[in-house]
């Protein structure tokens, strides 16, 4: 199975601060990767998929780029509504694979 | 607004089984792949299963093939998880989540309905 590895796994960070997490692949997945956005007793929501291609309706703040083994997924200008879990996830092989996941916490 | 509703879980006892359904609206249902994914604090998100569109093409993880049935009916708009042989480290919270391609090999998840607990114990 392919490693998702995120790091780091976790963040503190304030208001209106950007912040990169990366995520890499224990080999290359071209640009089969999606981020996504958990809060506290919520599902997960998608935010990114193909790397870089925005969901409809996630906000430009959100960004995400690489492709082979390495991925970045930056958000700017942090408010307090982003502060959540991000994971990433490979749908390049079977079976498909997450990262543990990035948590993201006001400083 | 697209919706998916979880329900069945409950508490079984190792070795029994329980069927998840999950029911869709707002989409063209027959249009999406669907998969199921579980969340553990200690395991995090793993993928389950994935079925097409039509049901022709389904696939599981190594850790429920054999125990577990993934179909649908999109007549009622609605996917199953059909889970046989529980053990103590099926305990998770399951989620039906839509994909944005036809079949479950292809394109990336994009919904997921809000999950239904299974505890599995004694």
């Amino acid at each position: 199975d392919i490693q998702m590895t995120q790091s780091p796994s976790s963040l503190s960070a304030s208001v209106g601060d950007r912040v990169t997490i990366t995520c890499r692949a224990s080999q290359d997945i071209s640009n089969y990767l999606a981020w996504f956005q958990q809060k506290p007793g919520k599902a997960p929501k998608s935010l990114i998929y193909a790397a870089s291609s925005l969901q409809s309706g996630v906000p430009s703040k959100f960004s995400g780029s690489g492709s082979g083994t390495d991925f970045t997924l930056t958000i700017s200008s942090l408010q307090p509504e982003d502060f959540a879990t991000y994971y990433c996830q490979q749908y390049n092989v079977y079976p498909y694979t997450f990262g543990q996941g990035t948590k993201l916490e006001i400083k | 607004e697209v919706q998916l509703v979880e329900s069945g879980g409950g508490l079984v006892q190792p070795g029994r089984s329980l069927r998840l359904s999950c029911a869709a609206s707002g989409l063209t249902f027959d249009d999406y792949a669907m998969h199921w994914v579980r969340q553990t604090p200690g395991k995090g998100l793993e993928w389950l299963s994935g079925i097409s569109y039509n049901s022709g093409s389904i696939g599981y993880a190594d850790s429920v093939k054999g125990r577990f049935t993934i179909s649908r009916d999109n007549a009622k708009n609605s996917l199953f998880l059909q889970m046989t042989s529980l053990r103590a480290e099926d305990t998770a919270l399951y989620y039906c989540v839509k994909d944005m391609s036809t079949e479950w090999h292809d394109g990336p998840f994009h919904i997921w309905g809000q999950g239904t607990m299974v505890t599995v114990s004694s």
